[in-house]
């Protein structure tokens, strides 16, 4: 079945950059995306790429994928306090049809 | 259209009451989804609809649990016979058929506490 993996805690210097990795298990992916849920909201869409790209820029966000190994990054540049949230890796693909799979979630917390 | 509305926002019960949960999804939507998520966990996909058609259940959707969309507009999400380990926030989302791959729109939740 498919799964995506996280790590569950990242701690980053206000100004600093963060990266949260993610991995999954379905070869047949076909979207990936990243989820930002802030305390007691709903989930937002930050970003998604396509398994055909490996690559995508959105302001301070850089996602890359890496598709032979079935890994996905999130880089946040000049980390503020307002990016303390929870983020979520997702996939989407033949396997799990129309829905969406998410992990677990990483806590990313800003030092002063 | 303010996005997904999901109501209440919290909802406190005792074990063994049923409860039901609305999601009123963006209008344009015709497919909308209910996930659980619980505490630490990202959130997992309990079933969905495609207008008022319900086309995939999750093996976690017991059958005290039932969900339906009448009009193809609003759902409703029901939980009989509710157990502590029911306790969760239960999450809405909408898309667009055509467009379901470019990531859904979520409510804000309704987070159930079961006493």
């Amino acid at each position: 079945g498919e799964d995506v993996e996280q790590s569950l805690f990242l701690s980053v210097r206000e100004g600093d950059s963060s990266v949260i990795n993610c991995t999954y298990t379905d070869s047949s992916s076909t979207y990936l995306y990243w989820y930002k849920q802030e305390p007691g909201a709903g989930l937002q869409l930050l970003t998604y790429i396509f398994s055909n790209m490996d690559m995508k820029q959105d302001q301070r966000l850089t996602v890359l994928l890496n598709k032979k190994d079935k890994h996905l990054s999130l880089r946040i540049a000049d980390t503020q306090t307002g990016d303390s949230a929870i983020y979520f890796c997702a996939e989407s693909g033949y396997s799990s049809a129309s829905k969406i799979i998410f992990g677990s979630g990483t806590r990313l917390s800003i030092r002063p | 259209d303010t996005g997904v509305s999901q109501d209440p926002r919290h909802k406190i019960t005792k074990r063994g009451q049923n409860v039901t949960f609305r999601c009123d999804p963006i209008s344009e939507h015709n497919r909308l989804y209910w996930y659980r998520q619980t505490l630490g966990q990202g959130p997992e996909f309990l079933t969905y609809f495609q207008n008022e058609a319900q086309l995939e259940k999750s093996r976690l959707l017991s059958d005290r649990f039932s969900a339906e969309r009448p009009k193809g507009s609003f759902s409703t999400l029901e939980i009989q016979r509710t157990e502590q380990g029911d306790s969760a926030m239960y999450l809405c989302a909408s898309s667009l058929s055509n467009r379901t791959l470019y990531g859904y729109t979520f409510g804000s939740g309704t987070r159930l506490t079961v006493v």
